[in-house]
């Protein structure tokens, strides 16, 4: 079945530093891969995304690179912000028998510190 | 920005009270999910529907039912609470084919004394 794996968090940065969660996944086929932010007490939101091999999605400085020979999808930041504090969830998509299921990764909690 | 909406947002209540979280939608999309999500963030989805009249058991299983009665209303009814109840319960939605993204509400935060 498909499956999401996230590096475990909490990950605590100071401002200014370089970010990098990574996310692979198990799937068959062509998936579409998904970064989400949930900021304290509100639901998750769309961070960016991408719909197949080699493209690269990018949203207020983050990127991430769908990398299908190394079934990755690693979200990098060149400089945290305070601001930045949030979960940070990684997901795919994988239509199925005309049914679009989406998998989400476990989150991984960023703290970025003044 | 989305459009979908929960509430309460914060409900604390009493074991073997009958209680329904409330979601509403107004981008007209057809899917619609509900997820729990445990204190270590990880998300469960606990029913979806496709459509009116449409619903189905997610991935884990839950006590609670949903209603899809109209496209931009997706209910959660709890029958009788108890504590192992006590979540943080988010709604979402999707439109048909596209991408796949899913767009979510703030969330209801649910305590069962």
């Amino acid at each position: 079945g498909n499956s999401v794996t996230q590096m475990e968090g909490p990950v605590t940065l100071s401002e200014e530093a370089f970010l990098t969660i990574n996310c692979t996944y198990t799937a068959t086929g062509y998936p579409s891969l998904f970064w989400y932010v949930q900021y304290p007490g509100e639901g998750l939101q769309l961070l960016l995304k991408a719909t197949k091999a080699d493209d690269k999605g990018s949203n207020k400085g983050f990127e991430a690179t769908y990398r299908k020979e190394t079934t990755s999808f690693h979200l990098e930041k060149g400089s945290v912000q305070v601001s930045d504090s949030a979960v940070y969830f990684c997901a795919l998509r994988r239509d199925s028998g005309g049914y679009q299921k989406v998998t989400f990764g476990t989150g991984t909690k960023l703290q970025v510190i003044p | 920005e989305a459009d979908i909406y929960q509430t309460p947002r914060y409900l604390v209540i009493g074991t073997g009270k009958k209680i329904t979280l409330e979601c509403s939608q107004t981008m007209g999309h057809d899917k619609m999910y509900w997820y729990q999500q445990d204190p270590g963030m990880e998300l469960h989805l606990i029913h979806y529907s496709y459509g009116v009249n449409s619903t189905e058991k997610g991935d884990l299983s839950s006590e609670s039912t949903v209603s899809r009665i109209r496209t931009e209303h997706f209910p959660l009814t709890l029958e009788s609470a108890r504590p192992s109840h006590t979540s943080q319960y988010l709604c979402a939605s999707s439109e048909w084919g596209g991408t796949g993204e899913q767009y979510f509400g703030p969330g209801t935060r649910l305590t069962v004394t």
